[in-house]
């Protein structure tokens, strides 16, 4: 099965910061990366599919890059409704996994 | 508007069964592969299975291999998970989603096993 290790844990940063989520998988997953937002107390909601590709309606402060095996997601200016957890997801071959996620908190 | 909406989630005791139901509109049922993700409290999600847009192909975690089962109903626009020999550890909320990006969820429905 395909390990999906996310860092760090936990991130606190400033509104209006640049950040960075990172995401390794255990083997190669071609690009088959999502990540995902899950706000406290609601089902998850999908940023990005396949590394870099932003689903509708998501704002473009969300970008995602990678390959291989390692992948990011940038918040290129934290805003105060980001905060959240963020998984990532591969869905090269079965089983599926994410990650165990990464907290975002403000300052 | 997409729209998944869970239900049949409750308490349960170890080893007894239950049946969820996930009704879905606004988009095209059996076009779409359909999947099970779950979420222990205060943890992760978890995939939990798969099943293909017409129902000929299911995938499972291998926790729940041989004790869960995924199903459709594409005339209903429905997708069911029928859970047997429950375990505590088989508590979570469990969300609907659509395949193949997990695009669109449901709200979750609460599965509790407990004596």
């Amino acid at each position: 099965d395909i390990q999906m290790t996310q860092s760090p844990s936990v991130l606190s940063a400033s509104v209006g910061d640049r950040v960075t989520l990172n995401c390794k998988a255990s083997q190669n997953i071609n690009k088959y990366l999502n990540w995902y937002q899950q706000k406290l107390g609601e089902a998850p909601k999908l940023l990005i599919y396949n590394t870099n590709n932003l689903q509708t309606g998501i704002p473009s402060r969300f970008s995602g890059s990678g390959s291989g095996t390692d992948y990011t997601l940038t918040i290129s200016s934290l805003q105060p409704e980001d905060v959240a957890t963020y998984f990532c997801f591969h869905h090269n071959n079965w089983p599926l996994t994410f990650g165990s996620g990464t907290k975002l908190e403000i300052k | 508007e997409v729209q998944l909406v869970e239900s049949g989630g409750g308490l349960v005791q170890p080893g007894r069964s239950m049946k969820l139901s996930c009704t879905a509109s606004g988009f095209t049922f059996n076009n779409h592969d359909m999947a099970w993700v779950c979420q222990a409290p205060k943890k992760g999600l978890e995939w939990v299975a798969t099943i293909s847009y017409d129902g000929s192909d299911t995938y499972y975690r291998d926790s729940v291999k041989g004790r869960f089962t995924i199903s459709r109903d594409n005339a209903k626009n429905t997708l069911y998970l029928q859970m047997d020999s429950l375990r505590s550890e088989d508590t979570a909320t469990y969300y609907c989603t659509r395949a193949l990006w997990f695009d669109y969820w449901g709200q979750g429905v609460m599965v509790t096993v407990s004596s």
